[in-house]
């Protein structure tokens, strides 16, 4: 069964620092692209970026470029959201999903607030 | 970016009737490969998104038949057939022909 599981979410303030992981199984890691989504409370879903497959080529939406960071280790399994100098509206519960979007973890919520 | 515009479900539908959610795409999907690169959602209350539908109208795996797919370059319709209770929730159509990808603002089924 694939399962992706997302952790470190928490409240953390603005201009801080956070690093969400996510752990897969159920499949082949290293064969996938990866990426993360977020929704925000009440609205709609907002694609943040993606990883290939061996870590070497990442895509970012405009409004989190320079600022959050994909990595991945496939011999942990484990996908990486680094994300910097946070602001209130990063506030959001943040799903990480196989590329085709077949599958999601239940998301981690991360509050960014003083 | 490329803006997608989502239509609104007069709600509620009755179960057992058909269901439409439209989506508009500010640019046209269709790939030099042929494929129209669309995706369909649903959130279920609570749920994390599941995916319907990818290239416009193929349906994931293990997705009812009653869910369709069709549309052209910038127009999409996703069909409900004989809806369902389990059907209730929020549908998200998505762009993946150019980046960022980009989603709707969702269109909400309830139903009767």
């Amino acid at each position: 069964e694939v399962q992706l599981v997302e952790s470190g979410g928490s409240l953390v303030q603005p201009g801080g620092s956070l690093k969400l992981s996510c752990v897969a199984s159920g499949f082949t890691f290293s064969n996938y692209w990866m990426d993360w989504v977020r929704q925000t409370p009440g609205k709609s879903l907002e694609w943040i970026g993606e990883i290939n497959t061996d870590g070497s080529k990442t895509n970012y939406a405009p409004s989190i470029k320079d600022r959050f960071t994909i990595s991945r280790d496939n011999a942990k399994s484990t996908l990486y959201l680094q994300m910097s100098n946070v602001k209130s509206d990063d506030t959001a519960i943040y799903y990480c999903t196989r590329y085709s979007g077949d599958y999601w973890g239940q998301g981690v919520m991360v509050t960014v607030s003083s | 970016d490329i803006v997608m515009t989502q239509g609104v479900l007069p709600n509620p539908v009755p179960s057992g009737e058909s269901a439409s959610i439209t989506c508009r795409s500010s640019k046209s999907l269709v790939y030099k490969d042929g494929k129209t690169y669309l995706n369909w959602f649903l959130q279920r209350p609570g749920q994390s998104p599941q995916l319907l539908t990818y290239w416009m109208s193929t349906r994931a795996s293990g997705v009812s038949d009653r869910f369709s797919g069709s549309g052209s370059g910038t127009y999409f319709t996703l069909k409900i057939s004989r809806v369902r209770a389990e059907d209730a929730g929020v549908y998200y159509c998505q762009q993946v022909r150019e980046y960022p990808w980009t989603f709707g603002g969702g269109t909400k089924l309830e139903l009767k």
